[in-house]
């Protein structure tokens, strides 16, 4: 079975700050891995993902994400934020065996940003 | 990608009243959608997965006689509430298996039951 962490569950910062999201996976399998971002009373958007190849991915927003195979992190970084990335975080993984793109989600990290 | 809407996006109704919600992908031709259940400053939990054509497979602990789904064409999944009661209150979403990996999600539906 998998499963997501994440540690955090707010993370307040001043806007221009740069701020690291963490996530963490427990699987038996190779996964895919995601990160969604949520604003409120709307879906979920998909902000980068992870399916193979560089472990560095950049995703929309300024946002990037490194894959560190050997700590199971996947961690979402942003050099620099607006008051418009206040928001809803969920980190997510899907088994790349599998033939489903069902996903699991982390219980997310709300990211609140301060003028 | 795909567009992906849901009506209503908001509901109220009273206990023992059914809702149906209904996810449309607009642009897009889906053999399979998903169904979260969302509750307040918690994650999303996967209720089930909707097949075009056939039955939904759901998940443990999911109530197929309680939720109803039904994926009757490729644009359109409806997940009906029944009997619904007060702890059925919440967020559900809706999204859209697009290949590659990736789900596009509806923004949302807000149950709420008297």
């Amino acid at each position: 079975a998998q499963s997501v962490t994440q540690l955090d569950s707010q993370v307040p910062v001043f806007e221009e700050a740069p701020v690291e999201l963490r996530c963490n996976y427990s699987s038996s399998v190779s996964v895919y891995l995601f990160w969604y971002v949520q604003y409120p009373n709307q879906g979920l958007q998909l902000l980068l993902k992870y399916l193979s190849g560089s472990t560095l991915v950049k995703g929309i927003n300024g946002f990037e994400a490194e894959f560190n195979k050997s700590q199971t992190s996947f961690h979402l970084r942003k050099p620099s934020v607006h008051i418009s990335d206040t928001a809803e975080y969920f980190c997510a993984v899907s088994d790349r065996l599998r033939n489903t793109d069902k996903l699991i989600f982390g219980t997310g990290t709300r990211l609140q940003v301060f003028p | 990608g795909a567009v992906v809407s849901q009506h209503p996006s908001r509901v109220i109704c009273k206990s023992g009243t059914s809702v149906k919600i209904e996810c449309r992908s607009l642009d897009f031709q889906a053999t399979t959608m998903f169904w979260y259940r969302q509750f307040p400053k918690k994650s999303l939990m996967l209720m089930a997965t909707s097949n075009e054509g056939s039955k939904a497979t759901y998940e443990q602990g999911v109530e197929k006689d309680k939720f109803l789904i039904n994926h009757a064409s490729l644009t359109l999944s409806t997940l009906t509430v029944t009997s619904a009661h007060p702890e059925d209150s919440s967020f559900y979403i809706c999204s859209v298996s697009g290949g590659s990996d990736t789900q596009y999600f509806g923004p949302g539906t807000r149950l709420t039951v008297l």
